[in-house]
């Protein structure tokens, strides 16, 4: 069975730092492209990041650029976002989800979700 | 970015009826569209992949089609579980964008 379980969510202050983790099983996770998916409050998906099975490919969307880092270590199964500079506007909950196949971006298989809060 | 935008934003209809929601694309995405269906507290499930092909394992009373610019998702024979907000997603162009979803409600 596949999961997905994200940890490392909660409250920070604006311009601090904090490192989401995504757990892996139940999969070849080092076959797959990985993604981060948040969701603010009461408001729609926004994709933030993706990271290709062997780290060669890397993209973020354009506000997420320079502050945020996307890794993995497929040694643990293991999915990485950490993020800096975080502002109000960051605080979502925030998806890992694995891409469907090559040749389709699709999401199919999601983590329950991380809480992070961006607050003074 | 390529914004994509689904209509209507909120609907209500009854058990039994037949339901389509719409997304339009900014530019031509071909048929790299993506319907997801989430639950309140949930997480988001992949429902249709490229536009029409149904994902595993989901009910075929949902259907989509389309191409292009625009595209239609329909749920023919709506049930009680299928309350829920859908959004389409693109991945013609990077950055990846969803539509602002549709929250669709029983009568």
């Amino acid at each position: 069975e596949v999961q997905l379980v994200e940890s490392g969510g909660g409250l920070v202050t604006p311009g601090g730092s904090l490192r989401l983790s995504c757990a892996a099983s139940g999969f070849t996770f080092n076959t797959y492209t990985m993604n981060w998916v948040r969701q603010a409050p009461g408001k729609g998906l926004e994709w933030v990041s993706s990271i290709s099975p062997g780290s060669n490919y890397i993209y973020y969307a354009d506000s997420m650029k320079g502050r945020f880092t996307i890794s993995r270590d497929n040694a643990k199964n293991s999915l990485y976002l950490q993020m800096s500079s975080l502002r109000a506007e960051d605080t979502a909950v925030y998806y890992c989800a694995r891409d469907y196949q090559a040749g389709v971006v699709a999401f199919d298989f999601w983590g329950q979700g991380t809480l992070v809060t961006v607050s003074s | 970015d390529i914004q994509m935008t689904q209509s209507p934003s909120s609907l209500s209809a009854s058990v039994g009826d037949r339901v389509t929601i719409t997304c339009q694309a900014s530019q031509d995405i071909s048929n790299y569209l993506n319907w997801y269906q989430q639950k309140p507290g949930k997480a988001p499930k992949l429902l249709m992949y490229d536009a029409s092909n149904l994902e595993t394992g989901v009910p075929s009373r949902f259907s989509g089609s389309g191409s292009g610019k625009h595209f239609t998702f329909t749920i023919t024979g709506l049930q009680p579980e299928d309350i829920a907000t859908y959004y389409c997603q693109q991945y013609d162009n990077l950055p990846y964008t969803f539509g602002q979803g549709t929250k669709l409600e029983i009568k």
